[in-house]
């Protein structure tokens, strides 16, 4: 079975700055999808980037952007110009042709 | 569209008594997933159905569990008898073909 593992259980950012959020998995496939989601302390879990494998450009999604290594298996989120509504957790996720697992989160705080 | 709908958002029930979660996926989403949020254990996929068939339930913990899917536009998960370990968030998601997972709103079960 896949796994996504997130090293980081929790991490801090001063307000305004940038800060990278880390994912690796693992799995033999060779075209598959990539997702960061948040979940702010409401509960709502919220797609925030998604990553298509077959793809070489990181996606982008406004301040939000990845740094995708396919033959590392790494699968970074960037957060830049950090706002105090970014504070949640966030979690990894790897999706193939059927059921989509989960990193255990990371849980940002962002200073003010 | 209202997005994923869960019912109830709140269940207290006694150990023993069965519960009933319900989900109503996004019309046209031809997936559909049962999670379980535990502090302890993350985000555990529990079962995945693909076009209303199960796919995967290796995840349901035991017998106690089962899950249903009657049409393409909803879906329950069942617990009986109840357990105090069984206490946790648990999320109804959908997605169309192999994209990214709209979740519902979650049912916070406390069983006492």
């Amino acid at each position: 079975a896949q796994t996504v593992t997130q090293s980081q259980p929790e991490m801090s950012v001063q307000e305004a700055e940038t800060v990278t959020l880390s994912c690796t998995y693992d799995t033999s496939e060779s075209d598959y999808y990539l997702f960061w989601y948040k979940q702010p302390p409401s509960r709502q879990m919220i797609l925030v980037i998604r990553q298509e494998a077959y793809k070489q450009q990181n996606a982008t999604e406004n301040r939000f952007s990845v740094n995708f290594q396919k033959a590392a298996k790494s699968f970074s989120l960037k957060i830049s110009d950090s706002q105090l509504g970014d504070a949640a957790m966030y979690f990894c996720a790897y999706r193939r042709t059927g059921d989509m697992r989960f990193g255990a989160g990371t849980r940002l705080t962002v200073k003010p | 569209d209202a997005g994923v709908i869960q019912s109830p958002r709140h269940e207290v029930t006694e150990m023993g008594q069965e519960v009933t979660l319900r989900c109503k996926p996004i019309s046209g989403h031809n997936s559909l997933f049962w999670y379980r949020q535990t502090m302890m254990r993350g985000l555990e996929l529990l079962i995945y159905f693909n076009n209303n068939v199960p796919i995967d339930d290796s995840g349901m913990p035991e017998d106690r569990f089962s899950a249903k899917m009657p049409n393409a536009s909803f879906s329950t998960l069942k617990i009986q008898p109840s357990e105090p370990r069984d206490s946790a968030v648990y999320f109804c998601a959908s997605s169309k073909g192999q994209r990214e997972a709209f979740f519902g709103q979650g049912t916070r079960l406390t069983v006492v």
